[in-house]
């Protein structure tokens, strides 16, 4: 089975540029997460979807981060413009929903997107 | 809002010597508390899921315990490529969101 993918893998910008990453999650799951992981720091979501929509976007900075999952597939996060404190690796993960709550629901992660800001 | 600590912060061990790492939580309800391996470069690639206290699980040389506030990692005899740093993550009951602590980085030494 195919794990999650992300690209690219690595990214170096100037601050106020933009960026763009992408994810394609396992097939068959339906909630995606979008998390950023500072270093030294665990993951710390940012943004959740459940096929195309939004379950949580509560951590997100919305003045400069947006996301979407079109088709309820692949997902692209965006900064515009980075700021140095957006230095960062990117994570995506993705389950198989469930509500039995005796069930596995496992978040299985890609190998993320490390980006600089300079 | 949900917690997460772990402790230590990073553990040096010979290979073989037995050791155990920590996570206390303070959550509003708890769906599960989860354990993850993260290797330097890579995403984290998940061990364990715990539900109830009491509940116990083991793979290879690692075993999760759970009480109502913490979880315990126990290492057994471990290896040079049990070295990483583990992340233990509590899941809302709500939206199955995951809250992470910062990690325990571990090296064993051969």
């Amino acid at each position: 089975e195919a794990g999650v993918a992300q690209s690219p893998r690595y990214k170096i910008i100037e601050k106020r540029q933009s960026v763009a990453f992408w994810c394609n999650p396992i097939s068959g799951h339906a909630t995606l997460y979008w998390y950023q992981q500072i270093l030294g720091q665990g993951p710390k979501l940012l943004i959740q979807f459940q096929n195309n929509g939004v379950v949580d976007d509560s951590q997100l900075p919305k003045d400069r981060f947006s996301a979407e999952r079109l088709k309820g597939v692949d997902s692209t996060l965006k900064i515009q413009p980075a700021k140095l404190e957006d230095s960062a690796v990117y994570l995506c993960a993705s389950s198989f929903p469930t509500r039995d709550i005796g069930a596995k629901n496992i978040q299985y992660f890609g190998a993320g997107t490390r980006l600089s800001v300079l | 809002e949900d917690q997460v600590t772990q402790s230590p912060e990073a553990l040096r061990l010979q290979e073989g010597e037995s050791s155990s790492l920590n996570c206390s939580y303070t959550v509003s309800g708890l769906r599960g508390l989860f354990w993850y391996r993260q290797d330097p470069g890579k995403g984290p690639e998940f061990l364990f899921t715990l539900y109830s206290a009491g509940e116990e699980k083991e793979k290879e040389r690692l075993k999760a315990t759970l009480t109502k506030k913490e979880s315990f990692l126990h290492i057994t005899a471990p290896k040079p490529e049990d070295s990483a740093t583990y992340l233990c993550a509590v899941q809302d009951p709500a939206n199955e969101k995951l809250t992470f602590g910062t990690g325990t980085r571990l090296t064993i030494i051969p």
